[in-house]
């Protein structure tokens, strides 16, 4: 149980256009998602949290209307960059919380964007 | 004083040998403690969660310390296989937005030597 999916897994893109990401919980309801972005030899940093229905929640220093997320289903959030920049090329990774009320978060396998 | 700090390493350990780390934590109201492991280029797994009481899983030994504010993790008989990064994970409980979102530490980095 508690598998969350992500798709791309890749993608290169060039400066300027805009990039969705996919995070699906496979065999769960997650009511809430997390954002992250990991640079090369830096811990996870939280981004977001994607709520069902609602509004995501920012992190301070994280742009919303450069990163805009979309939690339409139960099931699904996406991540989308907008106008991307070399800059924003990282490591992005979705989580869900699992049913245990600990709080245990499950990720997904990442998506690796790398902006021209 | 960063939320999450970790000693980065690298530690080399031969296999068979028994290694811990530390990971403090700033924020004294945290609530949720994990240990992930990161292989290179992917994502984090869940380890252990790490429970006041402390908790145990086969070679796996987690620790708290709520009044140092650090946790622990021991392995014991180390394989080839648990060469990997260890993220220490902590969930601060602060009011408003992001209250569920982990703060990660940057990661310990182990090396089983044969």
């Amino acid at each position: 149980g508690a598998v969350v999916s992500q798709h791309p897994s890749w993608v290169i893109c060039k400066s300027g256009t805009s990039v969705k990401i996919e995070c699906r919980s496979l065999d769960f309801q997650a009511t809430t998602m997390f954002w992250y972005r990991q640079f090369p030899k830096q811990s996870l940093m939280l981004m977001a949290t994607s709520n069902e229905g609602s509004k995501a929640t920012y992190e301070q220093g994280v742009e919303k209307d450069k990163f805009l997320i979309n939690h339409a289903s139960l099931t699904l959030s996406t991540l989308t960059v907008t106008s991307a920049h070399p800059e924003d090329s990282s490591f992005y990774i979705c989580s869900a919380r699992g049913d245990s009320s600990y709080n245990e978060q499950f990720f997904g396998p990442g998506t690796r964007l790398t902006v021209l | 004083r960063k939320e999450v700090e970790q000693d980065p390493g690298p530690f080399n350990v031969p296999e068979g040998a028994t290694v811990a780390f530390n990971c403090t934590y700033s924020n004294s109201a945290s609530q949720s403690f994990f240990w992930y492991r990161q292989d290179c280029r992917k994502e984090p797994k869940l380890l252990m969660s790490v429970y006041s009481s402390g908790n145990e899983d086969g070679r796996f030994t987690a620790q708290l310390n709520r009044a140092s504010q650090y946790i622990s993790l021991l392995i014991r008989d180390s394989k080839l296989s648990d060469s990997a990064t260890y993220l220490c994970a902590v969930n601060p409980l602060y009011s408003g937005g992001g209250a569920d979102g982990l703060t990660f530490g940057k990661g310990t980095h182990l090396i089983i030597q044969p």
